[in-house]
């Protein structure tokens, strides 16, 4: 059972350049959600999906697309990077969106030069 | 909407002291606070919650406490080891109103020197 599995855990890229973050869960949860953390800001939502076939903006979503590929996966896509997406990138699970708790991967490293 | 604010931003504490990590809300109508703790280069795990019909809840040496009318609530972790090391993250919702509304506070850099 190995929980909320994110790829790659880093990633350097060139501004401009693009990438997609996978993140996959084995729990059978409903709902995932995609978080940054940046120093001294916590963590912030980027995008969410309460059940399979929907996905909505977080609190930071500009510079970000999401989808929901089945119930287990959800990935993140950056476009057109840029340095502001420096960043370290959690994806997390829920059993659905009001209940149980946030189960978060291991994380995702990214640098944009 | 919510904002937590979380102090202090970092704290050092003996082996065997207590800690104490505070944050305040600014939506009164909040009634789910949990705690997430992440070790260093790890996930953030949650460790605690509490919810506004309970003042206090103990989980062997750590508690969270509430006060709904200042808007604040506090993690204690008595007798600290090493391993208690770590980022702490307060966050603060409306129950059943979904996880995208779960707002975190800055977290809390915990260092336990032996």
């Amino acid at each position: 059972n190995a929980g909320v599995t994110q790829t790659p855990k880093f990633q350097v890229l060139k501004t401009g350049q693009s990438m997609t973050l996978q993140c996959a869960q084995d729990m059978n949860h409903n709902s995932m959600y995609w978080y940054r953390q940046d120093p001294g800001m916590g963590l912030r939502l980027i995008y969410y999906s309460a059940s399979e076939g929907t996905t909505d903006k977080g609190e930071v979503p500009n510079g970000y697309n999401v989808s929901r590929l089945n119930k287990r996966e959800f990935s993140l896509r950056l476009e057109s990077a840029a340095p502001s997406q420096t960043s370290v990138y959690f994806c997390a699970s829920s059993k659905d969106i009001t209940t149980g708790e946030l189960f978060f991967g291991e994380g995702s490293r990214l640098t944009v030069l | 909407g919510e904002n937590v604010e979380q102090h202090p931003s970092t704290l050092s504490v003996q082996e065997g002291d207590s800690a104490v990590i505070k944050c305040t809300y600014s939506d009164s109508a909040s009634n789910y606070f949990p705690w997430y703790k992440q070790e260093l280069g790890k996930r953030p795990q949650l460790i605690i919650d509490i919810r506004s019909n309970v003042g206090e809840k103990k989980d062997q040496r750590i508690a969270v406490t509430l006060n709904k009318t200042a808007k604040h609530f506090s993690l204690h972790i008595t007798e600290t080891q090493p391993e208690d090391s770590a980022v702490y993250f307060c966050a603060a919702s409306l129950e059943n109103t979904g996880f995208q509304k779960l707002v975190f506070g800055t977290g809390t850099r915990l260092l336990v020197s032996p």
